[in-house]
């Protein structure tokens, strides 16, 4: 059981749109910034977002990132065949010292 | 370029050790939080280990806690971790991966994984 909730599945057809979410607490999302993770079983994964909305550079503007509260959603615009993967979101717990993740959400772009 | 390189997986029997270590090039390795990552098989990722860019504090999850240590050498561009009493659940890809700078728990960049078989 993750400290974050994210859904297992997500889909959408090429050129939709798609947001993924991710639910946590006070102790993780709510006091600290927010990750996401885009990754393909096997590979090094690769950070999309960080600071909740900040990209670094070299990702495309159709990933965006936003917080609310003790949530968190990643959207990605006009979906292509390669943006399927597994997302993960990610966090610092401040009550666990811990660094969290959410169990992850496969994308699958029909 | 950064890359970061890990070795030191292999196949283990349950209550062994093994240590792993982490080559980094292409940036000031003793400026940056470093961590540790896995993902076992048919599972999400899960954080292992931090340590602060001097050694001045580590945290590790609770899985782990009293059984891996981690360490590093900066002066080798090195990461480590100390894998002991290791039980088939500990089975995974490991990587590194480092901090962003003041982003603790933000990875920008990651290595390709090294292999942890737990077995009999």
């Amino acid at each position: 059981q993750s400290v974050l909730t994210q859904p297992p599945s997500v889909s959408a057809a090429p050129g939709q749109r798609v947001t993924i979410s991710c639910s946590g607490s006070m102790s993780n999302i709510g006091n600290n910034y927010v990750s996401w993770y885009q990754h393909l079983p096997g590979t090094a994964p690769k950070l999309l977002i960080y600071d909740n909305n900040k990209r670094p550079s070299g990702i495309p503007d159709r990933f965006s990132g936003s917080k609310s509260g003790t949530s968190a959603t990643l959207g990605i615009t006009g979906l292509q065949t390669g943006d399927e993967a597994d997302y993960y979101c990610g966090t610092w717990d401040s009550s666990l010292s811990v660094v969290v993740f959410g169990g992850g959400t496969k994308l699958t772009v029909l | 370029e950064v890359q970061l390189v890990e070795s030191g997986g292999g196949l283990v029997k349950p209550g062994g050790s093994l240590r792993l270590s982490c080559a980094a090039s292409g940036f000031t390795f003793s400026s940056y939080n470093m961590n540790w990552v896995r993902q076992a098989p048919g599972k999400g990722l899960e954080w292992v280990s931090l340590i602060s860019s001097s050694s001045s504090y580590m945290y590790y999850a609770d899985s782990v806690k009293g059984r891996f240590t981690i360490s590093r050498d900066n002066a080798k561009n090195s990461l480590y971790l100390q894998m002991n009493s290791l039980r088939a659940e500990d089975t995974a890809l490991y990587y590194c991966a480092r901090d962003i700078p003041h982003y603790v728990g933000s990875f920008d960049y990651w290595g390709q994984g090294t292999l942890v078989t737990v077995s009999s």
